[in-house]
């Protein structure tokens, strides 16, 4: 039982360059998160997910675009990449169903230069 | 949504209990608190959890003034693996997407 998994777990990127970042989870949740995290400060959350097929914008969704085609992955993209996006992006899943528990995965370093 | 307010940081000697408090004088009588922590450079874990009643886990205890204006997360006995920011975090019931709003929470370090 791996729980969440996040792939890459570094990479640099150029201005203007793009990528994808994959979430996976092995528990059969229904949501799914994507948060970033700046030097110093709390988690803000960027795009989420209620179940396959479904997306929604949270606190900081500008830049970034999500997908999630089977219900154990969900992705981010940054279709141009700006220096303003250096973070380190957590993903996460839940049961759902009123509940706040959530499990995260270990981040993704990312890089813009 | 009720805000929390927490503070800055605070320090345990190793095997002590370490006890972290968390105001959140606004919440709402069906707002539940949530805890989480943040060991560096890893995933936020969740910790624990409470309504009205005072709870307890393997990890930690909750402690929720009566009037649910103030609570208190409890390590009974912290280690140095202890060390990592705790967030305290007021959420209310039902579907709402199960969003977290993390602020800025409390850096504990355990010190030997």
């Amino acid at each position: 039982n791996a729980g969440v998994t996040q792939t890459p777990k570094f990479r640099v990127l150029k201005t203007g360059q793009s990528m994808t970042l994959l979430c996976a989870q092995d528990m059969n949740h229904e949501y799914m998160y994507w948060y970033r995290q700046d030097p110093g400060m709390g988690l803000r959350l960027i795009h989420y997910s209620v179940g396959e097929g479904t997306t929604a914008k949270g606190e900081v969704p500008d830049g970034y675009n999500v997908s999630r085609l089977k219900k154990q992955n969900f992705l981010l993209g940054l279709e141009s990449a700006a220096p303003s996006q250096t973070s380190v992006y957590f993903c996460a899943s839940g049961s759902g169903r009123g509940s706040y528990e959530q499990y995260f995965g270990p981040g993704t370093r990312l890089t813009v230069t | 949504d009720a805000k929390t307010t927490q503070p800055p940081s605070m320090d345990c000697a190793e095997g002590r209990a370490a006890n972290l408090p968390c105001n959140h004088s606004t919440i709402s009588g069906n707002e539940y608190v949530y805890w989480y922590r943040q060991i560096h450079s890893q995933g936020p874990q969740y910790i624990i959890h409470g309504l009205k009643n005072n709870e307890t886990n393997e990890m930690a205890s909750l402690i929720i003034t009566e009037d649910r204006k103030s609570s208190t997360l409890i390590l009974p006995h912290a280690t140095l693996r202890d060390t990592a920011v705790y967030y305290c975090i007021v959420r209310p019931p039902g579907n709402q997407g199960g969003k977290l709003i993390f602020g800025q929470g409390t850096e504990l370090s355990v010190k030997p």
